[in-house]
């Protein structure tokens, strides 16, 4: 059946390093895909979203490009703050359901 | 300004005892959905309801029980028959199930974290 992974966490990083969080995913067809951002005790938010193959989705300085011949979707900031510290889920939309990975925690260290 | 409303945002339970979580949204949203959080995984699916009066059984329903009567309301109990509540309970809604597009995306409530003494 269709999945999702993601690069296991914690990532711990300095302010102002670049990011990359690994998610690739397994489906048929042409799923749409998405990161969501989880703040501390908090519910979850839309970070972006890509629909077909190299669609960029792209909000708050985060980046993912959808790459069908690699079957991935990594998420990627050039210059990460203490404020991005949170969990990023990668999830895919296809035959009717949202399929999440498990997430990837990510700490900013100042 | 539109969202969707969780509550309480903590309970304690104890063994034995049914409890509700409440879900109101007010996005004029036809599908509802509720999903399971546990430390350290990602999100695993309860329930979901595509329309008023109707649900289905998501991955982890057992022990779990839910209900549709009006549009923006989708309250979720737990029962004692669920060996291990203890979870972050996440509520959220779409404009419908029923497309595949990159339009469907979930709006989230804030959670409620349910523990059983």
């Amino acid at each position: 059946g269709d999945s999702v992974t993601q690069m296991e966490g914690p990532v711990t990083l300095s302010e102002e390093a670049f990011l990359t969080i690994n998610c690739t995913y397994t489906a048929t067809g042409y799923p749409s895909l998405f990161w969501y951002v989880q703040y501390p005790g908090e519910g979850l938010q839309l970070l972006l979203k890509a629909t077909k193959a190299d669609d960029k989705g792209s909000n708050k300085g985060f980046e993912a490009t959808y790459r069908k011949e690699t079957t991935s979707f990594h998420l990627e900031k050039g210059s990460v703050q203490v404020s991005d510290s949170a969990v990023y889920f990668c999830a895919l939309y296809s035959n009717y359901q949202l399929i999440w990975g498990a997430g990837t925690k990510l700490i900013i260290k100042p | 300004d539109g969202g969707i409303t969780q509550s309480p945002k903590y309970l304690f339970r104890k063994e034995g005892q049914n409890v509700t979580l409440s879900c109101e949204q007010n996005l004029n949203h036809d599908a509802m959905y509720w999903y399971r959080q546990d430390p350290g995984q990602g999100l695993r699916l309860i329930y979901y309801s595509q329309i008023v009066n109707d649900f289905q059984k998501g991955d982890i329903a057992e022990g779990y029980s839910v209900s549709r009567e009006k549009k923006e309301s989708f309250p979720l109990t737990v029962t004692s028959a669920q060996k291990n509540p203890t979870a972050f309970y996440l509520c959220a809604s779409s404009p419908t199930t029923g497309q595949i597009s990159g339009a469907n995306v979930l709006t989230f409530g804030a959670g409620s974290r349910l523990t059983v003494l």
